[in-house]
């Protein structure tokens, strides 16, 4: 059984920089876009990027100046990097594994960052 | 890239038949038959139920099925259930990126 769980800090300060990571068990990375969907409270789902298990990442382009995606294989963890923090960046963030074509299969259970100083 | 166009809110009585719709634009929904839809009950992750238009993962009720014509998809949910209740979203491949729709909040009357 797959499972994804995000850990980081709950609380990020203002122009400060968002570090989420993603430990993924019972499966391996290959073959998959292991991607990083975020939810503002009350309101829907945006979808933030992947990085396929090649290393190579796609990004959203509204938020594509300020995002890094990278993958640690040798520890099954993958990480979000979101620089230049605002309010408008405190959401649940989740983690997810993209089969491929906005498939998402699995999912972490989501961590709530709040941007507040 | 805009988001997918969902309607906020949709209801139905336990027993019937319930629609969801999903509007994007020839570069995603229409471009592709790769259109997924996700429940999401309070507090919980969300739980993939179609994918590919109209698949269903293995555990998934067929109660739930999906379509496409154009560029809207739909989710019907058949026998409303109670645990039903929930927030649904679609989403879509759009070339090297992906979509979400706004989401739908179904009540079960």
């Amino acid at each position: 059984q797959v499972q994804l769980q995000e850990s980081g800090p709950g609380l990020v300060k203002p122009s400060e920089t968002l570090s989420l990571t993603c430990t993924v068990s019972g499966d391996s990375f290959s073959n998959y876009f292991w991607t990083w969907i975020r939810q503002p409270p009350g309101k829907g789902l945006e979808w933030i990027g992947y990085i396929h298990h090649s290393g190579s990442t796609t990004y959203n382009p509204s938020l594509k100046s300020r995002l890094t995606i990278s993958v640690d294989t040798s520890k099954n963890q993958f990480s979000l990097k979101v620089n230049s923090v605002t309010a408008a960046d405190t959401a649940v963030y989740f983690c997810a594994r993209d089969l491929g074509a906005a498939t998402f299969d699995y999912w972490g259970q989501g961590t709530l960052v709040t941007v507040s100083s | 890239q805009s988001a997918l166009t969902q309607p906020p809110s949709a209801s139905g009585s336990p027993g019937q038949s319930v629609t969801i719709s999903c509007t994007g634009t020839s570069s995603d929904v229409g471009g592709y038959n790769y259109v997924s839809w996700y429940q999401q009950h309070p507090g919980k992750a969300p739980k993939l139920i179609i994918y590919n238009v109209s698949k269903r993962p293995s555990g998934v009720p067929d109660r739930f099925s999906g379509s496409k014509s154009g560029n809207t998809a739909s989710l019907t949910v058949s026998g409303l259930q109670a645990e039903d209740e929930a927030d649904y979203y679609c989403s879509s491949y759009a070339g090297s990126n992906r979509v979400f729709g706004g989401g739908t909040k179904l009540t079960v009357l």
